[in-house]
């Protein structure tokens, strides 16, 4: 079965400041990968997704991720975080065995002022 | 956010009693999910269904059982609760395939004491 691996369990950051959040997975023919944020006390949102294509992901709130399939990574990243970014922000990965998502962990990103 | 909701928000129960969650969609969505989520676990998948009165278990599916008897309803039941089934539960749908991203509910915060 796949896994996913966010290695960094809380990000904290500056304001304006630029952020990655890392993400591994284990390798597998075709992959489908996804990140989600979750606010307090509310449900997953979708904030991007990577099928094919191009490996450079745009994606809501100014967020972008970077599919690497020789680092088999999919780190998210944003130039300039806001307050507001404050959020816990969990990869998954689509198994291709069973068609189910596998999330990671999550990562709690504190932007302070 | 999709049309999912879930019920009850909140609820509080103690050990040995039956507990029904439920999840309501309005999107006809042919596959819903019910996950947990405790810290350090990320989402975990409890059962899932593919269609009305087809259903499977998942990764942690011991001590829950779960129905759908309409497109838009999925019920998941703690037959005898325990304090190890307390967590936030999350009720997901999605359209058919691997690339169909899932859609969550904004959760139930269930306490068993």
């Amino acid at each position: 079965a796949q896994s996913v691996t966010q290695l960094d369990s809380q990000v904290p950051v500056f304001e304006e400041a630029p952020v990655e959040l890392r993400c591994n997975y284990s390798s597998s023919v075709s992959v489908y990968l996804f990140w989600y944020v979750q606010y307090p006390n509310q449900g997953l949102q979708l904030l991007l997704k990577y099928l094919s294509g191009s490996t450079l992901v745009k994606g809501i709130n100014g967020f972008e991720a970077e599919f690497n399939k020789s680092q088999t990574s999919f780190h998210l990243r944003k130039p300039s975080v806001h307050i507001s970014d404050t959020a816990e922000y969990f990869c998954a990965v689509s198994d291709s065995a069973t068609d189910k998502l596998i999330f990671g962990t999550g990562t709690r990103l504190q932007v302070f002022p | 956010d999709a049309g999912i909701t879930q019920s009850p928000r909140h609820k509080v129960t103690e050990t040995g009693t039956p507990v029904t969650l439920r999840c309501h969609q309005t999107e006809n969505h042919r596959y819903m999910y019910w996950y947990r989520q405790d810290p350090g676990h990320g989402l975990r998948l409890i059962h899932y269904s593919y269609g009305v009165k087809d259903t499977d278990k998942g990764e942690v599916s011991d001590g829950y059982s779960v129905s759908r008897s309409k497109t838009e309803d999925f019920l998941l039941t703690l037959e005898s609760a325990t304090s190890s089934q307390t967590s936030v539960y999350f009720c997901a749908i999605s359209g058919r395939g691997r690339d169909q991203p899932q859609h969550f509910g904004d959760g139930t915060r269930l306490s068993i004491l």
